[in-house]
């Protein structure tokens, strides 16, 4: 089965600071992607990062960026510079390559303290 | 371009009656996915179609739900007789191909369900 785990139901960051926010993930496939989405308060999933698994690099998009730990599938999201604007709910989610569907983790609240 | 557009936003129906959840894709987009969120929960996959077709509907519930996407118009989640945990937010998302060729889901901002 694959499962998504999110143990951390609330994080707070000061503005202008860094953040990581954890993800885990449980899988028998060795070919897939991870995803951070946005949720903020208009509910709009946003497509945050991706990372395929077979990349050895991490991804970077601005000042997201994410630490992929394959073996102890790991795939957590460092926001650096936190802006107000990133206040939001983020969700971990995983694919198999060739699959039409995502898995979801709980989510994380992100709060950002000015 | 606009997005993925959902209507309503908000849905309340009282136990029993039939909610119709409509779902146009992005212009060009004919790949919808419709994803359920409980509270508290994340997302769960729950149907993918093509135009006039129903590709994958492992994530549907066996009774009451029902979806489709026909050639002209938007793509129609149906849910009979809801009960009070039929309550959720509803996501759909439309691609351009098939997301297993690795393309990217656009989603829109989702139909919030309440069952009184």
């Amino acid at each position: 089965a694959q499962t998504v785990t999110q143990s951390q139901p609330e994080m707070s960051v000061q503005e202008a600071e860094t953040v990581t926010l954890s993800c885990t993930y449980d899988t028998s496939e060795s070919d897939y992607y991870l995803f951070w989405y946005k949720q903020p308060p208009s509910r709009q999933m946003i497509l945050v990062i991706r990372q395929e698994a077979y990349k050895q690099q991490n991804a970077t998009e601005n000042r997201f960026s994410v630490n992929f730990q394959k073996a102890a599938k790991s795939f957590s999201l460092k926001i650096s510079d936190s802006q107000l604007g990133d206040a939001a709910m983020y969700f971990c989610a995983y694919r198999v390559t060739g699959a039409n569907n995502l898995f979801f983790g709980t989510g994380t609240r992100l709060t950002v303290i000015p | 371009n606009a997005g993925v557009m959902q209507n309503p936003r908000h849905l309340v129906r009282r136990r029993g009656q039939e909610a119709r959840l409509r779902c146009s894709p992005m212009k060009g987009h004919s790949h919808v996915y419709w994803y359920r969120q409980l509270p508290e929960e994340g997302l769960k996959f729950m149907v993918y179609l093509q135009k006039e077709n129903i590709i994958d509907e492992s994530g549907m519930p066996k009774e009451r739900f029902s979806a489709e996407f026909p050639k002209e118009g938007p793509s129609i989640l149906r849910i009979q007789q809801v009960v009070r945990g039929d309550s959720a937010a509803y996501f759909c998302a439309s691609s351009p191909v098939t997301i297993a060729l690795n393309t990217e889901a656009f989603f829109g901002q989702g139909t919030r369900l309440t069952v009184v």
